[in-house]
Protein backbone atom coordinates (compact mmCIF):
# COMPACT_ATOMS: atom_id res chain seq x y z
CA UNK A 1 0.00 0.00 0.00
CA UNK A 2 1.01 3.32 -0.42
CA UNK A 3 1.23 5.59 2.25
CA UNK A 4 2.82 9.83 2.49
CA UNK A 5 3.32 11.45 6.10
CA UNK A 6 3.61 14.72 7.46
CA UNK A 7 4.54 14.26 10.78
CA UNK A 8 4.66 18.31 11.08
CA UNK A 9 0.74 19.08 11.69
CA UNK A 10 1.73 23.38 12.09
CA UNK A 11 4.41 25.37 11.55
CA UNK A 12 4.91 28.36 12.88
CA UNK A 13 7.62 30.94 12.13
CA UNK A 14 8.59 34.40 11.55
CA UNK A 15 9.45 36.02 8.48
CA UNK A 16 12.52 35.56 6.91
CA UNK A 17 13.16 32.61 8.60
CA UNK A 18 14.29 29.22 6.80
CA UNK A 19 11.72 26.17 6.85
CA UNK A 20 11.65 22.70 6.04
CA UNK A 21 8.15 20.93 5.94
CA UNK A 22 8.83 16.94 6.10
CA UNK A 23 7.16 14.47 3.90
CA UNK A 24 7.96 10.69 4.18
CA UNK A 25 6.49 7.83 1.68
CA UNK A 26 5.81 3.96 1.92
CA UNK A 27 5.84 2.58 -1.52
CA UNK A 28 6.56 -1.24 -2.76
CA UNK A 29 6.87 0.28 -6.31
CA UNK A 30 10.03 0.99 -7.97
CA UNK A 31 8.61 4.08 -10.15
CA UNK A 32 6.74 6.28 -8.58
CA UNK A 33 6.16 10.00 -8.78
CA UNK A 34 6.14 12.47 -5.95
CA UNK A 35 4.65 15.97 -5.44
CA UNK A 36 4.31 18.93 -3.44
CA UNK A 37 1.32 21.09 -3.63
CA UNK A 38 0.53 24.30 -1.95
CA UNK A 39 -3.48 25.60 -0.97
CA UNK A 40 -3.42 28.79 0.28
CA UNK A 41 -6.46 29.94 1.68
CA UNK A 42 -8.48 30.57 -1.55
CA UNK A 43 -8.41 26.77 -1.10
CA UNK A 44 -7.10 25.86 -4.93
CA UNK A 45 -4.11 23.38 -4.65
CA UNK A 46 -1.25 24.81 -6.78
CA UNK A 47 1.24 22.45 -8.87
CA UNK A 48 4.55 23.64 -7.27
CA UNK A 49 7.09 20.19 -7.96
CA UNK A 50 7.07 16.86 -9.52
CA UNK A 51 9.68 14.42 -8.93
CA UNK A 52 10.31 10.68 -10.51
CA UNK A 53 12.18 8.25 -8.41
CA UNK A 54 15.09 7.95 -10.53
CA UNK A 55 15.78 11.04 -10.23
CA UNK A 56 17.67 12.15 -6.89
CA UNK A 57 18.90 15.53 -7.98
CA UNK A 58 18.07 18.06 -5.65
CA UNK A 59 16.33 21.20 -7.26
CA UNK A 60 16.25 25.23 -6.27
CA UNK A 61 13.55 27.12 -7.26
CA UNK A 62 14.44 30.84 -5.84
CA UNK A 63 13.59 30.59 -2.19
CA UNK A 64 12.56 27.32 -3.07
CA UNK A 65 14.33 23.17 -2.69
CA UNK A 66 13.43 20.00 -2.40
CA UNK A 67 15.98 16.87 -0.81
CA UNK A 68 14.61 13.62 -2.17
CA UNK A 69 16.45 10.76 -0.59
CA UNK A 70 14.92 7.19 -1.64
CA UNK A 71 17.69 5.55 1.32
CA UNK A 72 15.17 7.26 3.60
CA UNK A 73 12.40 7.78 1.60
CA UNK A 74 11.45 11.19 2.00
CA UNK A 75 11.08 14.38 0.26
CA UNK A 76 11.61 17.21 1.98
CA UNK A 77 10.64 20.75 1.17
CA UNK A 78 12.22 23.51 2.11
CA UNK A 79 11.85 27.69 1.85
CA UNK A 80 14.33 29.72 2.16
CA UNK A 81 13.66 33.46 3.85
CA UNK A 82 10.17 32.83 4.47
CA UNK A 83 7.43 35.28 3.16
CA UNK A 84 4.11 36.22 4.52
CA UNK A 85 2.69 35.05 1.00
CA UNK A 86 4.19 31.36 1.62
CA UNK A 87 1.40 31.22 4.32
CA UNK A 88 -0.91 28.22 3.08
CA UNK A 89 -1.52 24.36 3.74
CA UNK A 90 1.22 22.43 1.83
CA UNK A 91 0.46 19.04 1.10
CA UNK A 92 2.98 16.28 -0.10
CA UNK A 93 1.69 13.27 -2.57
CA UNK A 94 2.70 9.73 -4.45
CA UNK A 95 1.84 8.52 -7.14
CA UNK A 96 2.92 5.25 -8.48
CA UNK A 97 2.57 4.76 -11.95
CA UNK A 98 -0.16 1.35 -11.78
CA UNK A 99 -2.77 3.00 -14.01
CA UNK A 100 -6.19 2.36 -13.35
CA UNK A 101 -7.54 2.94 -16.73
CA UNK A 102 -5.27 5.14 -17.76
CA UNK A 103 -5.70 7.35 -14.82
CA UNK A 104 -2.93 7.84 -12.40
CA UNK A 105 -3.96 8.05 -8.47
CA UNK A 106 -3.02 10.83 -6.20
CA UNK A 107 -2.06 9.59 -2.40
CA UNK A 108 -1.94 12.77 -0.26
CA UNK A 109 0.33 12.87 3.19
CA UNK A 110 -1.96 15.03 5.90
CA UNK A 111 -0.83 18.61 4.89
CA UNK A 112 1.74 21.28 7.09
CA UNK A 113 -0.23 24.15 7.69
CA UNK A 114 2.72 26.86 7.41
CA UNK A 115 2.21 30.56 9.46
CA UNK A 116 4.35 33.29 8.60
CA UNK A 117 4.31 35.88 10.55
CA UNK A 118 5.61 39.20 9.74
CA UNK B 1 -4.47 28.70 -18.29
CA UNK B 2 -5.64 25.40 -16.91
CA UNK B 3 -9.04 25.85 -15.44
CA UNK B 4 -10.84 23.52 -12.88
CA UNK B 5 -14.17 25.18 -11.67
CA UNK B 6 -16.79 24.27 -8.78
CA UNK B 7 -20.34 25.45 -9.23
CA UNK B 8 -20.59 26.43 -5.54
CA UNK B 9 -18.13 27.37 -2.72
CA UNK B 10 -20.13 27.09 0.20
CA UNK B 11 -23.18 25.36 0.38
CA UNK B 12 -25.45 24.61 3.40
CA UNK B 13 -27.59 21.56 3.38
CA UNK B 14 -29.97 19.73 5.73
CA UNK B 15 -29.60 15.90 6.91
CA UNK B 16 -31.04 13.62 4.18
CA UNK B 17 -31.31 16.52 0.94
CA UNK B 18 -29.91 15.48 -2.03
CA UNK B 19 -26.68 17.18 -2.89
CA UNK B 20 -24.89 17.76 -6.19
CA UNK B 21 -21.54 19.19 -6.67
CA UNK B 22 -20.25 20.45 -10.22
CA UNK B 23 -17.15 20.45 -11.70
CA UNK B 24 -16.00 21.81 -15.04
CA UNK B 25 -12.89 21.57 -16.41
CA UNK B 26 -11.54 23.57 -20.17
CA UNK B 27 -8.39 21.28 -21.05
CA UNK B 28 -10.73 18.53 -22.64
CA UNK B 29 -8.65 16.29 -20.32
CA UNK B 30 -9.72 12.39 -19.83
CA UNK B 31 -9.61 12.12 -16.25
CA UNK B 32 -11.83 14.00 -13.52
CA UNK B 33 -11.57 13.31 -9.97
CA UNK B 34 -13.55 14.02 -7.07
CA UNK B 35 -11.12 14.42 -3.27
CA UNK B 36 -12.80 14.82 0.22
CA UNK B 37 -10.59 16.93 2.59
CA UNK B 38 -10.40 17.01 6.40
CA UNK B 39 -8.39 18.08 9.32
CA UNK B 40 -5.20 15.40 10.17
CA UNK B 41 -6.57 13.38 6.93
CA UNK B 42 -5.48 15.18 4.09
CA UNK B 43 -6.84 14.57 0.77
CA UNK B 44 -8.92 11.32 0.18
CA UNK B 45 -9.72 10.07 -2.93
CA UNK B 46 -13.80 9.73 -3.66
CA UNK B 47 -14.17 8.32 -7.05
CA UNK B 48 -12.70 9.12 -10.73
CA UNK B 49 -13.33 9.17 -14.34
CA UNK B 50 -11.52 7.83 -17.18
CA UNK B 51 -13.70 8.64 -19.83
CA UNK B 52 -17.26 9.75 -20.25
CA UNK B 53 -19.55 7.66 -18.57
CA UNK B 54 -16.76 5.55 -16.96
CA UNK B 55 -16.19 5.60 -13.09
CA UNK B 56 -14.56 4.10 -10.68
CA UNK B 57 -14.38 3.86 -6.88
CA UNK B 58 -11.91 5.89 -5.00
CA UNK B 59 -10.87 5.10 -1.21
CA UNK B 60 -13.91 6.11 0.23
CA UNK B 61 -16.97 5.68 -2.13
CA UNK B 62 -19.53 4.97 0.64
CA UNK B 63 -22.10 7.81 0.26
CA UNK B 64 -21.64 9.35 -2.88
CA UNK B 65 -22.07 8.34 -6.38
CA UNK B 66 -21.09 10.50 -9.53
CA UNK B 67 -22.07 11.75 -12.94
CA UNK B 68 -19.69 11.84 -16.06
CA UNK B 69 -22.08 12.56 -19.48
CA UNK B 70 -19.63 14.92 -21.28
CA UNK B 71 -16.01 15.05 -20.99
CA UNK B 72 -15.61 18.56 -19.35
CA UNK B 73 -18.30 17.50 -16.56
CA UNK B 74 -18.27 15.73 -13.18
CA UNK B 75 -20.66 15.50 -10.56
CA UNK B 76 -19.86 14.57 -7.38
CA UNK B 77 -24.17 13.49 -5.74
CA UNK B 78 -24.25 12.93 -1.73
CA UNK B 79 -28.01 10.93 -2.02
CA UNK B 80 -28.73 11.61 1.08
CA UNK B 81 -26.49 13.66 2.88
CA UNK B 82 -25.24 12.98 6.41
CA UNK B 83 -23.83 15.40 8.95
CA UNK B 84 -20.44 13.33 8.84
CA UNK B 85 -20.09 14.51 5.26
CA UNK B 86 -19.91 18.15 6.52
CA UNK B 87 -16.18 18.50 4.20
CA UNK B 88 -14.36 20.76 1.95
CA UNK B 89 -14.82 18.59 -1.62
CA UNK B 90 -12.18 19.47 -4.25
CA UNK B 91 -12.59 18.61 -7.97
CA UNK B 92 -9.70 18.23 -9.94
CA UNK B 93 -8.58 16.95 -13.63
CA UNK B 94 -5.68 15.58 -15.57
CA UNK B 95 -4.73 14.60 -19.19
CA UNK B 96 -4.34 10.76 -19.92
CA UNK B 97 -0.85 9.62 -18.79
CA UNK B 98 0.86 8.73 -21.58
CA UNK B 99 -0.30 11.13 -23.74
CA UNK B 100 0.60 14.70 -21.70
CA UNK B 101 1.86 15.59 -18.53
CA UNK B 102 1.19 13.96 -15.39
CA UNK B 103 0.14 16.89 -13.77
CA UNK B 104 -3.07 17.17 -11.74
CA UNK B 105 -5.06 20.39 -11.68
CA UNK B 106 -7.37 21.68 -9.16
CA UNK B 107 -10.35 23.08 -8.37
CA UNK B 108 -11.02 25.83 -5.21
CA UNK B 109 -13.04 23.54 -3.53
CA UNK B 110 -16.25 23.36 -2.25
CA UNK B 111 -17.26 24.09 1.84
CA UNK B 112 -20.67 21.60 2.20
CA UNK B 113 -21.64 21.87 5.89
CA UNK B 114 -24.09 19.50 6.35
CA UNK B 115 -26.79 20.70 9.63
Amino acid sequence: AQKVTQAQTEISVVEKEDVTLDCVYETRDTTYYLFWYKQPPSGELVFLIRRNSFDEQNEISGRYSWNFQKSTSSFNFTITASQVVDSAVYFCALRTVELIQGAQKLVFGQGTRLTINP
Amino acid sequence: DVKVTQSSRYLVKRTGEKVFLECVQDMDHENMFWYRQDPGLGLRLIYFSYDVKMKEKGDIPEGYSVSREKKERFSLILESASTNQTSMYLCASSPRLRTAGNTIYFGEGSWLTVV
